[in-house]
């Protein structure tokens, strides 16, 4: 069963616009929720990373949107770039466990 | 400052074969992860350890997987009798401190093929 859910899989931005990436999870024990961006032949990076604590934060282009209730959260990648193209992960851990759950992934490209 | 290796890169082999991947941690870092992506997949749990001893092994899909760490620093992920499903790339990741406490730095992984 796959704990933290992503969409969508591909998504294709103009240059300048707004990416947006979902995910959703159900595990309420998870307290730490990672953005990782991956390029190809290249090992995931963490770009981005937020606690429940907190409904947003941001980093440069880059924000994170956290909704506890709704067991939510998306990246959103402002002014995209074609150098933005990549793969991005979101990801989810607990403070008690020792790996962090993957969602399936959304493959971003960024047209000039 | 050095980040996470792994070797080989790239590694064919035949089904039925036994492989090593190694993975050289951050300098420090006492948590060590490996986790398996395949294709158009996130990467997944494999095995964890903290210090020398595999704290956490339940993401390993058999006993033909086995991993060590004898001196607490780099890593060996061990496949017998190969199989075409273990086709994918393993990446090890580590951390400085264990789960949500610290930020796992991914080495570039090795892309395993069995043939």
């Amino acid at each position: 069963q796959q704990q933290v859910k992503q969409s969508p899989q591909s998504l294709i931005v103009q240059k300048g616009g707004i990416s947006i990436i979902n995910c959703a999870y159900e595990n309420t024990a998870f307290d730490y929720f990672p953005w990782y961006q991956q390029f190809p032949g290249k090992g995931p990076a963490l770009l981005i990373a937020i606690r429940p604590d907190v409904s947003e934060k941001k980093e440069g282009r880059f924000t994170i949107s956290f909704n506890k209730s709704a067991k939510q959260f998306s990246l959103h990648i402002m002014d995209s770039q074609p150098g933005d193209s990549a793969t991005y992960f979101c990801a989810a851990s607990t403070n008690t466990g020792n790996q962090f759950y993957f969602g399936t992934g959304t493959s971003l490209t960024v047209i000039p | 400052g050095a980040g996470v290796s792994q070797t080989p890169s790239n590694k064919v082999t035949e089904k039925g074969k036994y492989v090593e991947l190694r993975c050289d941690p951050i300098s420090g870092h006492t948590a060590l992860y490996w986790y398996r992506q395949s294709l158009g997949q996130g990467p997944e749990f494999l095995i964890y350890f903290q210090g020398t001893g595999a704290a956490d092994d339940s993401g390993l899909p058999n006993d033909r997987f086995f991993a060590v760490r004898p001196e607490g620093s780099v890593s060996t992920l061990k496949i017998q009798r190969t199989e075409r499903g273990d086709s994918a790339v393993y990446l090890c990741a580590s951390s400085f401190l264990p789960g949500s406490g610290g930020e796992q730095y991914f080495g570039p992984g090795t892309r395993l093929t069995v043939t």
